[in-house]
């Protein structure tokens, strides 16, 4: 079946540092494929989203491209704030409407 | 615009007890998911529904697990009887059929002790 692998945590930065967290899927076809973010004490929120290869999906300083050829679609930020401290979810769906698959999170803490 | 309402947002019970958890999804909003987030792990899908019609139940464990939508909006899901391992975040999210992206509601904390 359908299935999402991303790097465990907890990911641990100085503010300003570049942030990557690691997301790879099993699917067949072309799934869309997105990223989620959790803030302590809030629900999940979409961040980004790519619907077809080599798509480039954009949001609050945070980008990840939709790589068919190594099933990949890796989450940076050049420049982390605070603010930024979260669990961090990849996720895809094989069509509109249908279920998403999560991976486990990723726990981002961004030191002052 | 509202977001998507649960209630309760905290529920402890003892296990053998019964419990059920309510949504209501953003307006208009045609599809409507149960997930179940246990701690530490990414949500997994219980229930999908188009309108009234449950069209995704493979995960629900239909022994102690229920749902319904009447009138294709709000949504109730229940356990009876609850046990120790249901304890979990369960989160109600719905979306537009079209389109990919589903908003999540700020879930349930169930404690079954």
């Amino acid at each position: 079946g359908d299935s999402v692998t991303q790097m465990e945590g907890p990911v641990t930065l100085s503010e300003e540092a570049f942030l990557t967290i690691n997301c790879t899927y099993t699917a067949t076809g072309y799934p869309s494929l997105f990223w989620y973010v959790q803030y302590p004490g809030e629900g999940l929120q979409l961040l980004l989203k790519a619907t077809k290869a080599d798509d480039k999906g954009s949001n609050k300083g945070f980008e990840a491209t939709y790589r068919k050829e190594t099933t990949s679609f890796h989450l940076e930020k050049g420049s982390v704030q605070v603010s930024d401290s979260a669990v961090y979810f990849c996720a895809l769906a094989k069509a509109a409407g249908n279920k998403l698959t999560f991976g486990g999170g990723t726990r981002v803490l961004v030191k002052p | 615009e509202a977001g998507v309402v649960q209630s309760p947002r905290y529920k402890i019970i003892e296990k053998k007890q019964p419990v059920a958890f309510w949504c209501n999804p953003i307006s208009g909003h045609n599809t409507l998911y149960w997930y179940r987030q246990n701690l530490g792990q990414g949500p997994e899908l219980l229930i999908r529904y188009e309108n009234e019609e449950a069209v995704d139940d493979s995960q629900l464990p239909k022994d102690r697990f229920s749902a319904e939508r009447l009138k294709g909006v709000d949504s109730t899901l229940k356990i009876q009887p609850a046990e120790l391992g249901d304890s979990a975040v369960y989160l109600c999210a719905s979306s537009l059929p079209t389109s990919g992206e589903q908003f999540f509601g700020p879930g349930t904390r169930l404690t079954v002790l």
